[in-house]
């Protein structure tokens, strides 16, 4: 059963607009959720994180939006470079509990220049 | 931030014969270390949980005595493939927690070829 999904497999994005990536999760006893960015044959790197007490994390051109009512979190990066061209996937897990992270199985995003 | 370094990066196996693959927490000390597996055009599909001086857990599905995992230290955990089959060919990751909350942070991964 995936509690985490990501919708989009994919997405193409002009470089200097936005890039808006979806991530809607299950479980309402999250508390916990990340977006890793991962290109081919490397482990996927840590980007930004947010918890569940907040509603947006701003970190560079980097933002995470998290809308608990609809466990839907969103990760926007502006402005869009090639070099954000990868893998993103979000994940979840609890805070203070337990070890698990749950990731969606990913979004591959092409910024074209 | 903190570092995850996995050793080797690349190793091509022979059938039948098995294959250990080190996963290392370079500047902090990890109890739990987690072992995935990456299917092409997949998302990370968690095979274990490595304890620090326990027994791992492992996933539903995942083979115990195929992949054994074993965290001798803090510092270290190891993934040996036994018995490797063209199937067992992956591209396999390890992370570790680093605090709580805290980030997962993974190492670069390891490509297991099996001819």
């Amino acid at each position: 059963d995936q509690q985490v999904k990501q919708n989009s497999p994919s997405l193409s994005v002009q470089e200097g607009r936005i890039s808006i990536l979806n991530c809607d999760y299950t479980n309402s006893m999250f508390d916990y959720f990340l977006w890793y960015k991962k290109y081919p044959a490397e482990g996927p790197t840590f980007l930004i994180s947010i918890s569940s007490i907040k509603d947006k994390n701003e970190d560079g051109r980097f933002t995470v939006f998290l809308n608990k009512s609809a466990k839907h979190l969103s990760l926007h990066i502006v402005p869009s470079q090639p070099g954000d061209s990868a893998v993103y996937f979000c994940a979840a897990t609890y805070a203070n509990t337990g070890n698990q992270f749950y990731f969606g199985t990913g979004t591959s995003l092409t910024v074209i220049p | 931030g903190a570092v995850v370094s996995q050793h080797p990066s690349r190793v091509i196996c022979k059938s039948g014969t098995s294959v250990k693959i080190e996963c290392r927490s370079l500047d902090f000390q990890a109890t739990t270390m987690f072992w995935y597996r990456q299917f092409p055009k997949k998302s990370l599909m968690l095979m274990a949980t490595s304890n620090e001086g326990s027994k791992a857990t492992y996933e539903q599905g995942v083979e115990k005595d195929k992949f054994l995992i074993n965290h001798a230290s803090l510092t270290l955990s190891t993934l040996t493939v036994t018995s490797a089959h063209p199937e067992d060919s992956s591209f396999y990751i390890c992370s570790a927690r680093q605090g709580f909350p805290g980030e997962l942070f993974f190492g670069e991964g390891s490509r297991l070829t099996v001819l």
